[in-house]
């Protein structure tokens, strides 16, 4: 099956601890993607990345940082979560090109207490 | 900067009847507009997205028009399905093919 994948699903954690979310591409996709959806449903851009180089930073607090290991893995790690951070995490990825399209895993749900 | 407009924040309407859905753009580029839908629980996936050569895209019984001038690209269908019950967002994308989402639209219809 080609697609996007995320882990966890779900992930419920405390003020101060650190997080870290997967996120895998099967589409052979040269761009993955880190966007938040905050619980207004509000979707933001946080990183972009292209063959495992950072492209785009969109002004992320510095407790965020994201990690590729190759152009089919981004994760992201949280260093010290805050409660603003609870939120659901997409990850998406594309061909890179001008307007392609680009496609999105399930997410991952964040609840900080 | 890249923004999105919807207007409209919650849509109701009765099944048969036909939908609207605002959006604008301000962009320094000429970007692409796109259309995604999320139903509850799942992904965002692409519903429309605009040509560069000004065709229509058309998909699922939606469409919607680039309009440069007036810099929207509004969503419609003819006849709404209760199916059509979703989060609708509108989004841009010009440098470095980031998506640059509107507030989003929830689109509730009713029998």
């Amino acid at each position: 099956e080609t697609a996007v994948f995320q882990t966890p699903n779900y992930h419920v954690t405390q003020v101060g601890n650190e997080v870290s979310f997967n996120c895998k591409q099967t589409l052979g996709h040269d761009t993955m993607y880190w966007y938040k959806q905050d619980s207004k449903k509000l979707l933001k851009i946080m990183f972009s990345y292209n063959n495992k180089q950072l492209i785009v930073n969109e002004t992320v607090p510095r407790r965020f940082s994201p990690q590729s290991s190759d152009k089919a893995h981004l994760n992201l790690r949280i260093k010290s979560v805050e409660p603003e951070d609870s939120a659901v995490y997409l990850c998406a990825s594309s061909s890179g090109g001008a307007g392609d399209t680009q496609y999105f895993g399930p997410g991952t749900r964040l609840l900080v207490l | 900067g890249d923004s999105v407009t919807q207007t409209e924040g919650l849509v109701t309407l009765t099944e048969g009847l036909p939908v609207m859905l605002n959006c604008t753009y301000q962009s320094t580029y000429s970007p692409f507009l796109f259309w995604y839908v999320q139903h509850l629980n799942e992904a965002p996936k692409l519903l429309l997205k605009s040509f560069t050569d000004n065709k229509r895209p058309e998909h699922q019984g939606f469409h919607a028009t680039l309009h440069k001038s007036s810099s929207s690209f509004h969503l419609q269908k003819s006849s709404a399905q209760l199916s059509d019950s979703a989060l609708y967002y509108c989004a841009l994308s010009s440098n470095y093919n980031v998506l640059y989402f509107g507030s989003g639209t929830k689109l509730t219809v009713e029998p």
